[in-house]
């Protein structure tokens, strides 16, 4: 079964710093998604990866996947305090037929 | 247009009772997914629905149970509520089942939050 890691799970950055969030994988899974959760919200999608190499960027927010390397990140440039939230990677598990999510990582951006 | 419905919002039972949740997909959206969220464990996929037939189940005891109408319109249902099944359960539709070539992106419903006591 496919099981999707995420690293950290927690990160305290200041306003206008640069981080990654990593998201790695077990099995094979050419398809990887992003969501993001505010506090006592539901979950929205941010950034779908369907293919080696993918890239997408939205706003401070780069996401990007290595199949080869069952890896994928989201980068965060300058972070502003609003994108304080949890962030969730999730991969499809072909064999099984479900779409299984990593622990989330909770990004805390102090101002 | 309407997002995904869940009803109710937040409920509160004691062990031994059962619960049914509902979850109202967005219009034209076949597919329905359910998954527990917990601070631990994070979302646990629960199972989902395509076509009023179950495709595909978690890894949870045969106390969660679930349906899926011809509308689209899913519940599930939890008996026996033991202490540990407290949590938010989320409901997801998407356009695509399972196997196609396209994104199969889910939209979530604001949940049900169960607090068995």
């Amino acid at each position: 079964e496919l099981k999707v890691e995420q690293n950290p799970l927690f990160l305290s950055m200041q306003e206008g710093k640069n981080y990654t969030i990593y998201c790695n994988y077990s099995t094979t899974s050419d398809r990887l998604y992003w969501y993001r959760q505010d506090p006592g919200k539901s979950l929205e999608s941010l950034f779908v990866l369907l293919s080696n190499g993918a890239v997408k960027q939205e706003g401070r927010l780069m996401a990007s996947l290595d199949t080869k390397a069952r890896l994928s990140t989201l980068h965060i440039t300058a972070a502003v305090h609003d994108l304080s939230a949890t962030y969730f990677c999730a991969g499809e598990d072909y064999r099984d037929d479900k779409i299984i999510f990593g622990k989330g990582t909770r990004l805390h951006i102090l101002p | 247009k309407a997002g995904v419905t869940q009803t109710p919002r937040y409920l509160i039972k004691t062990r031994g009772q059962q619960v049914t949740l509902s979850c109202s997909p967005i219009s034209g959206h076949r597919s329905v997914s359910w998954y527990q969220q917990t601070p631990g464990q994070g979302l646990q996929f629960l199972f989902e629905y395509f076509s009023e037939t179950q495709r595909n189940k978690g890894n949870f005891p045969g106390r969660f149970s679930g349906r899926q109408f011809s509308n689209s319109r899913s519940e599930m249902n939890v008996s026996t509520l033991e202490l540990g099944d407290s949590a938010l359960y989320l409901c997801a539709s998407s356009l695509l089942g399972r196997g196609s070539s396209g994104a199969n992106v889910l939209t979530f419903g604001a949940g049900s939050r169960l607090t068995v006591l």
